[in-house]
């Protein structure tokens, strides 16, 4: 079983600050997903990267999948409120990583 | 996008007792369906994965016999926690896979918005 590490586990910021969260693993992924769960409701999916290397943006998101496909980073310029929330990375397989608890204070 | 709804949203159950959870596809069809479960402040944990017409894939550690899941049409599966313990209350999550492409591959998967099961 792949086992997925996500970095930090917590991070409080204040709204406007930028942010990069981390989701690694030892072996290779054959596509990687990015999540955000919202308190009590299930996640939803933010973007699939397949191809290293590959970057993708979603307005103030920027996801990044590593060369070796090992790992990927998630970038959020000026944050919100409205960006609060647990960020989760799956592989195909469908494990998922702890999750990283994002709370940003407006 | 693709739609997958849950019902109920919560549930509140004697100890012993049995409870169904329904996960529908709402405007795709799922050959293949997902139950997870998760802790308060845990990632999801995948229990078992929901074949259409055929037996669901558990994972190791989670009982069959107390998680039954029944795949009987291609937008619809259930999950019913027989009797019911405390340690069982948890929030479960279904997701459905839609198939994509001409080789009907597809990398995604929609969730549902959840049920919150509290055994008492």
């Amino acid at each position: 079983t792949q086992l997925l590490e996500q970095s930090p586990q917590f991070l409080s910021i204040q709204e406007g600050e930028n942010l990069t969260v981390y989701c690694n693993s030892s072996s290779v992924f054959s596509s990687l997903q990015w999540y955000r769960q919202e308190p009590g409701e299930g996640p939803v999916l933010l973007v699939t990267v397949v191809t290293g290397g590959e970057v993708k943006k979603l307005k103030r998101l920027t996801f990044q999948f590593g060369d070796a496909r090992k790992d990927s980073s998630l970038h959020i310029t000026a944050a919100q409120p409205g960006d609060t929330g647990l960020y989760l990375c799956a592989n195909s397989k469908l494990t998922f990583g702890k999750g990283i608890t994002l709370s940003v204070r407006p | 996008g693709a739609v997958v709804s849950q019902h109920p949203s919560w549930v509140i159950c004697k100890s012993g007792t049995s409870v169904k959870i329904e996960c529908r596809s709402l405007d795709f069809q799922a050959t293949t369906m997902f139950w997870y479960r998760q802790f308060p402040k845990q990632s999801l944990m995948l229990m078992a994965t929901s074949n259409e017409g055929s037996k669901a894939t558990y994972e190791q550690g989670v009982e069959k016999d107390k998680f039954l899941i029944n795949h009987a049409s291609l937008t619809l599966s259930t999950l019913t926690v027989t009797s019911a313990h405390p340690e069982d209350s948890s929030f479960y999550i279904c997701s459905a896979r839609e198939e994509s492409g001409l080789a009907g591959i597809s990398y995604e998967q929609y969730f549902g918005p959840g049920t919150r099961l509290t055994v008492t």
